[in-house]
Order: C-alpha cells, then sequence, then structure tokens
C-alpha cells in the first residue's frame, strides 16, 4: 500500500486565487513528520512546511498553510493567493518516527500546480 | 543565507563506467543524504549518512552504490559500473540533527548514462 497519495497529478488555479493539494498519508506509528516540497522547473527541491503529529495546530508558513486531519490521516497544503511563480511540481512525504529511529522519508508522486494569469 | 550545493549540474556517462556525484552540504549540518528522482517519478531515499558512517539505507542502495565524506566539507556518491536506469536527478540533502524538521536539499546533478 501507499503511505504517501496524492491524487491529483496536475492542478490548475487562477493566479491570486487559493488553491488546495491533497494529500493522504498511511501510517500505524504514533510519532510522525508530513512535509511538503516544492519542486520547480529547475528541478531543485524546496522545503515548504512541516507538521508534526502530535502538533495540535496547523503548521503556517506564509501564504502556505497545511490542514492537518489527523482523524483522516490527510495534511493537505493550501497556498494562499496563487503567485505565477507557485507553479511548479509539489511533492508530499511522511518521516514516520519508529522505536529504534528509522526516519527514512516516503515521497508521494506529486501533484503539478499550473497558475493561470 | 546557507545552502547545499551539488556539482555536477549535469553528467553525460557511458554504462560501465564509474561517475562520482559531489555535494557540499550546510557547514554546521551533520546529517547527510541522497535521494533520486527517476524523471517523472517521486524522489526516492537512497542512503543517510552520519559520524563518517550510513545510519540507514534503502533497497535501490546495493553495492553498486557507496558514499563518501572525503573531507569536512565534501560528501560524494559513487555509482560503480552505471546502468541506463542510474539515469536520474540525484538530490544531495543536509539537516542539523537526526529528526529534522526539514532537509536542505541540493540543486540536483542530473545523471545521464548512455
Amino acid at each position: 500500500a501507499q503511505k504517501i497519495t496524492q491524487t491529483q497529478p496536475g492542478m490548475f488555479v487562477q493566479e491570486k486565487e487559493a488553491v488546495t493539494l491533497d494529500c493522504t498519508y498511511d501510517t500505524s506509528d504514533q510519532s510522525y513528520g508530513l512535509f511538503w516540497y516544492k519542486q520547480p522547473s529547475s528541478g531543485e527541491m524546496i522545503f515548504l512546511i512541516y507538521q508534526g503529529s502530535y502538533d495540535e495546530q496547523n503548521a503556517t508558513e506564509g501564504r502556505y498553510s497545511l490542514n492537518f486531519q489527523k482523524a483522516r490521516k490527510s495534511a493537505n497544503l493550501v497556498i494562499s493567493a496563487s503567485q505565477l511563480g507557485d507553479s511548479a511540481m509539489y511533492f508530499c512525504a511522511m518521516r514516520e518516527g519508529q522505536v529504534g529511529g528509522s526516519y527514512i522519508p516516503t515521497f508521494g508522486r506529486g501533484t503539478s500546480l499550473i497558475v493561470h494569469p | 543565507e546557507p545552502e547545499v550545493t551539488q556539482t555536477p549540474s549535469h553528467q553525460v556517462t557511458q554504462m560501465g563506467q564509474e561517475v562520482i556525484l559531489r555535494c557540499v552540504p550546510i557547514s554546521n549540518h551533520l546529517y547527510f543524504y541522497w535521494y533520486r528522482q527517476i524523471l517523472g517519478q517521486k524522489v526516492e531515499f537512497l542512503v543517510s549518512f552520519y559520524n563518517n558512517e550510513i545510519s540507514e539505507k534503502s533497497e535501490i542502495f546495493d553495492d553498486q552504490f557507496s558514499v563518501e565524506r572525503p573531507d569536512g566539507s565534501n560528501f560524494t556518491l559513487k555509482i560503480r559500473s552505471t546502468k541506463l536506469e542510474d539515469s536520474a536527478m540525484y538530490f544531495c540533502a543536509s539537516s542539523e540533527n537526526a529528526r529534522p524538521l526539514e532537509q536542505y536539499f541540493g540543486p540536483g546533478t542530473r545523471l545521464t548514462v548512455t
């Protein structure tokens, strides 16, 4: 079974609008971390936001927020006020905190976001 | 702002050749990682490295691969006897501690095996 599922291969949004990129995860661990990365066409991976499983509040970083619904095992990324420069691939990833400290991260397949002017 | 750097940005090699991909992690970081991303696919973890030894590795990281920190600044990934399926983007990352809130990724090296 996939540990990270991103069901939207591609998303389109109008500039200045908000967009939600979906991510669901599967883990039996109590302690884990969820990440979102942006990969523009130039190829580099840019860290955007992190949510710990014990964090009670949703993480926010500027225009990025993570809609964390633990019971549903979802960690959707919300980008507010989209900009043309937000056009990129977006990857959701999870690190599970097992006893013994295995922190091998698992990435989803990504969602391609295109922002229209 | 400190950043992870990688060289070269693009490496073309013939099947069967050895390649060394180089990374300079952020200077105060202690944990180092290699990932790969085959074109159009998801990022896959290869290996993590701490205190001059491998701390974790994935199934992908077989005997064909090795990592080394030859000096105080560089972190290298060696691929022996490259295969066509090794063609991918290889990312180096570093983090300050073992339970990072974030890993800082380098810009990647695109490896093309012909």
